[in-house]
């Protein structure tokens, strides 16, 4: 079974900090995804990777960049928080023979910015 | 601009079978459906998918119209647990892609 993990399930930041929010998946997936929920706005794609050091801008990268050093490993930094990133973070892997949408998903960090 | 409709909401008993119906009419000849769920404060939970053929897994069995326009999830022995908001979506299978949720159908299992 896929395993993905993230670093947080619950964090408080303050405005204008600098935030890691981190996700490692254990099934050697090529690709892996940072995504947020918001009530009413549904699931929304930030940035993906499909490779080490490949990235990807999704719908909403404003505000946020991220790394990719290991396959295993896809961070998302938020460079000054803002109180408008608190927020259900989501990361998804595929790859493998996994098809495009078979996605596989940490158990999320809820960011509240304050 | 939506590309399945589901029911808003269901209800169903524990120990009974969970049918959730799931429209799709303008699906292409090589889009597949997806069937997802998420519980309360979890992540999404990927359960199944297909092109034309029924299909069977552990967790669940998917039917497909012979036209492809509407399929059906179907939770065989539904537990409390299963009590979550479902989604179809439908889409190629190549490469990696953005998962976009419609509204779901939530779905509550009553004991």
């Amino acid at each position: 079974d896929v395993k993905v993990t993230q670093s947080s399930r619950y964090l408080v930041k303050r405005t204008g900090e600098k935030v890691f929010l981190e996700c490692v998946q254990d099934m050697d997936h090529e690709n892996m995804f940072w995504y947020r929920q918001d009530p009413g706005l549904g699931l929304r794609l930030i940035y993906f990777s499909y490779d080490v050091k490949m990235k990807e801008k999704g719908d909403i990268p404003e505000g946020y960049s991220v790394s990719r050093e290991k396959k295993e490993r896809f961070s998302l930094i938020l460079e000054s928080a803002s109180t408008n990133q608190t927020s259900m973070y989501l990361c998804a892997t595929t790859g493998g023979h996994k098809t495009a949408y078979e996605q596989y998903f940490g158990p999320g960090t809820r960011l509240t910015v304050t | 601009d939506a590309k399945t409709t589901q029911p808003p909401s269901m209800d169903c008993a524990e120990g009974r079978a969970a049918n959730l119906p799931c429209n799709h009419s303008t699906i292409s000849g090589n889009e597949y459906v997806y069937w997802y769920r998420q519980i309360h404060s979890q992540g999404p939970q990927y359960i199944i998918h297909g092109l034309k053929n029924n299909e069977t897994n552990e967790m669940a069995s998917l039917i497909i119209t012979e036209d492809r326009k509407s399929s059906t999830l179907i939770l065989p022995h539904a537990t409390l647990r299963d009590t979550a908001v479902y989604y179809c979506i439908v889409g190629i299978i190549q490469g990696a892609q953005k998962l976009v949720f419609g509204q779901g159908t939530r779905l509550t299992i009553n004991p």
